[in-house]
């Protein structure tokens, strides 16, 4: 079965701006969380989606905001883009989230660049 | 709170060589343990993983044992390949962390033929 797709892979945005990200989880599963990966700051955890909810948020400002829809396809957005949000996004789906017995599956990331 | 401390790379060995990557973590109760492993160019998967004291994770020639009393997960390879060069993540779930899985930074590894 089709694995996780992100889009776009690649985009170039300038500082205030803002951007939207798109996840289309492995059928059947319903939560979605989304990652920020960088060089220097590694692997942060932004937000989990379950059904439509938000379940989780990591530390990241309100500039950070996401969605779940019913077919429990995702977005990210991220308003008034700044230097430093540039970094690999990605997002991981599973059954009902990390954990025990519960392998999460990632996409291969939508890198954002910001000028 | 809980946490995730890899041995700092990038770790660059010769091809058939002896791996092992460090892993410790902190955390209350009894967590999960995770490695994931993130080729060049692609998303993370899942290489191996344990959710128990004394198990022992399995796949494609990695080993990881889940020790409580040193509190570690180390990532091991009796021989590497050119093609193990990637990224390994450690990370753990704990349930009483609603939900989150917490990543260690990452270990860069170069495997040279």
């Amino acid at each position: 079965k089709a694995g996780v797709t992100q889009t776009p892979r690649y985009l170039i945005k300038t500082r205030g701006q803002q951007v939207t990200l798109s996840c289309s989880p492995i059928s059947g599963h319903r939560s979605v969380s989304w990652y920020q990966q960088t060089p220097g700051q590694g692997l942060q955890f932004l937000f989990e989606y379950f059904s439509e909810t938000q379940r989780n948020k990591g530390n990241f400002p309100g500039r950070f905001s996401g969605r779940q829809f019913s077919n429990s396809r995702s977005e990210m957005n991220v308003s008034t883009l700044e230097l430093g949000d540039s970094a690999l996004y990605l997002c991981a789906s599973s059954p009902s989230g990390g954990g025990t017995g519960n392998t999460i599956y990632f996409g291969e990331g939508s890198w954002l660049t910001v000028v | 709170g809980n946490s995730v401390t890899q041995m700092e790379g990038p770790v660059t060995l010769s091809e058939e060589a002896f791996l092992t990557i460090n892993c410790t973590y902190t955390a209350t109760g009894y967590p999960s343990l995770f490695w994931y492993v993130q080729y060049p160019g692609e998303g993370l998967q899942l290489l191996l993983k344990a959710t128990k004291a004394d198990d022992k994770g399995s796949n494609k020639g990695f080993e990881a044992t889940y020790r409580k009393e040193t509190t570690s997960f180390h990532l091991e390879k009796g021989s590497v390949q050119v093609s193990d060069s990637a990224v390994y993540f450690c990370a753990l779930y704990n349930a009483g962390n609603n939900r989150k899985l917490i990543w260690g930074l990452g270990t860069s590894l170069a495997v040279n033929p």
